[in-house]
């Protein structure tokens, strides 16, 4: 089983920074990675898929690279609505089955 | 729209048993993989269990195989989640997941509002 390690845990920043957010995988995941938002008392919001796509509606200030086991989701500039959670999730070949990291929370300093 | 709403959830006792729905619309239900993920108080996310399209292929993650069971309606565009065998470790919000293409399953691109279920005596 592949396991997925998110640092680091919190990362405390000013409303106009940058923010560097890191993911590993136990092992190789090719580019099967994605990039959730979670704010409290929402549903996580899909951002990046494919390690670096962006996904319907996501502004451009968020940008994922990577791939095998090393994964960066980059905020360019963070805006107020940006301070949440955030989650790294892969998806095994066979069978279907799928991994979270422990997530990121991105609070304000 | 894409809309995923879920139905079902509670307090139950250790042992007992719940039944999940999740009722969606706004898309061809029968085209896409469907999952659950939950999501303990305080804690990360889990993913629980997919579905293929036509039901024909199920999936679990290894805490719940063999207690919870995962099926679908396409006529009445429905996903379900029988909970048995039910511990406190169940408790959690439960979401209903869609994914991201029609394709074979890869991300979450749809999620519901979650319904929470309370295991406890």
């Amino acid at each position: 089983e592949i396991v997925l390690t998110q640092s680091p845990a919190t990362l405390s920043l000013s409303p106009g920074e940058r923010a560097t957010l890191s993911c590993r995988a136990s092992q190789s995941v090719s580019s099967y990675l994605a990039w959730y938002q979670q704010k409290p008392g929402q549903a996580p919001r899909l951002l990046i898929y494919d390690a670096s796509n962006r996904a319907t509606g996501i502004p451009a200030r968020f940008s994922g690279s990577g791939s095998g086991t090393d994964f960066t989701l980059t905020i360019s500039s963070l805006e107020p609505e940006d301070f949440a959670v955030y989650y790294c999730q892969q998806r095994s070949n066979w069978p279907p089955r799928f991994t979270f990291g422990p997530g990121t929370k991105v609070d304000i300093k | 729209e894409v809309q995923l709403v879920e139905s079902g959830g509670g307090l139950v006792q250790p042992g007992g048993s719940l039944r999940l729905s999740c009722a969606a619309s706004g898309f061809t239900f029968s085209s896409y993989w469907m999952s659950w993920v939950r999501q303990a108080p305080g804690k990360g996310l889990e993913w629980v269990a997919n579905i293929k399209q036509d039901g024909s292929e199920k999936y679990y993650v290894d805490s719940v195989k063999g207690r919870f069971t995962i099926s679908r309606d396409n006529a009445k565009n429905s996903l379900y989640l029988q909970m048995n065998s039910l511990r406190a470790e169940d408790t959690a919000v439960y979401y209903c997941a869609r994914d991201v293409g029609s394709g074979w399953p890869e991300y979450f691109q749809h999620w519901g509002q979650g319904t929470l279920v309370t295991v406890s005596s």
